[in-house]
């Protein structure tokens, strides 16, 4: 499968933990994208990387979210001493950004995290 | 600020049968991207259609088609010949830079 894949598909965590999640994107895509949803919204923008440098983040990313992608490649996200407001579904997406005129993502299963 | 809304919480439609799901954006960039995605049940997003701001004509993929109003900001999705495979949360999405902003769904089902 050449899709975008994330791991875990599913995390369930006590309130106060660590958890972190993987994405791997598409493996010439340049552009990766973090995503959360919750439950009857659709997804909100956390953040995007253009090869490893992290360009945009979103207001949503509090300073217990942190995302990495060292090598430009897969990317991770972890979030510190989760809060039961953190439970939702977290997607990475993935794009061939060439220039502006074309940007499709291409989505992950994500990744369910529950926070008890 | 950028927003999308769709305004059809649900919609249902009889297999075979035709249905439009409606979109409107707001957005202060002359060249942008509206997109509509489809979330299947326990499924990840795909693409359903693209279409072009700086384009008049309207997208079409096979059985899905757009009406684009950019005077109106609306980007309705027609579904024609609807199948069961069609059930699913639609999403539609604009990308006036460099995030998508995200409409909170049209949840389709499709009725044999």
């Amino acid at each position: 499968d050449t899709g975008v894949s994330q791991d875990p598909r599913h995390k369930i965590t006590k309130r106060g933990q660590n958890v972190t999640f993987r994405c791997d994107p598409i493996s010439e895509h340049n552009r990766l994208y973090w995503y959360r949803q919750t439950l009857g919204q659709g997804p909100e923008f956390l953040t995007y990387f253009q090869n490893e440098a992290q360009l945009e983040k979103s207001r949503l990313l509090s300073d217990r979210f942190s995302a990495e992608r060292p090598k430009g490649s897969f990317s991770t996200l972890e979030i510190q001493r989760t809060e039961q407001g953190d439970s939702a579904m977290y997607l990475c997406a993935s794009s061939l950004f060439l220039d502006r005129d074309y940007n499709e993502q291409f989505f992950g299963p994500g990744t369910r995290l529950t926070v008890l | 600020a950028q927003t999308v809304t769709q305004s059809q919480p649900e919609m249902s439609v009889q297999e075979a049968e035709t249905v439009t799901l409606s979109c409107t954006y707001d957005t202060s960039e002359s060249n942008y991207y509206l997109f509509w995605y489809k979330q299947p049940p326990s499924r990840q997003m795909i693409l359903v259609i693209r279409q072009e701001a700086y384009k008049q004509q309207n997208a079409t993929e096979n059985r899905f088609s757009v009406n684009f109003q950019k005077a109106a900001k609306s980007f309705s999705l027609k579904i024609s010949d609807s199948q069961l495979g069609d059930t699913a949360m639609y999403f539609c999405a604009s990308t006036p830079g460099n995030q998508f902003y995200f409409g909170t769904g049209t949840s389709l089902t499709v009725i044999p």
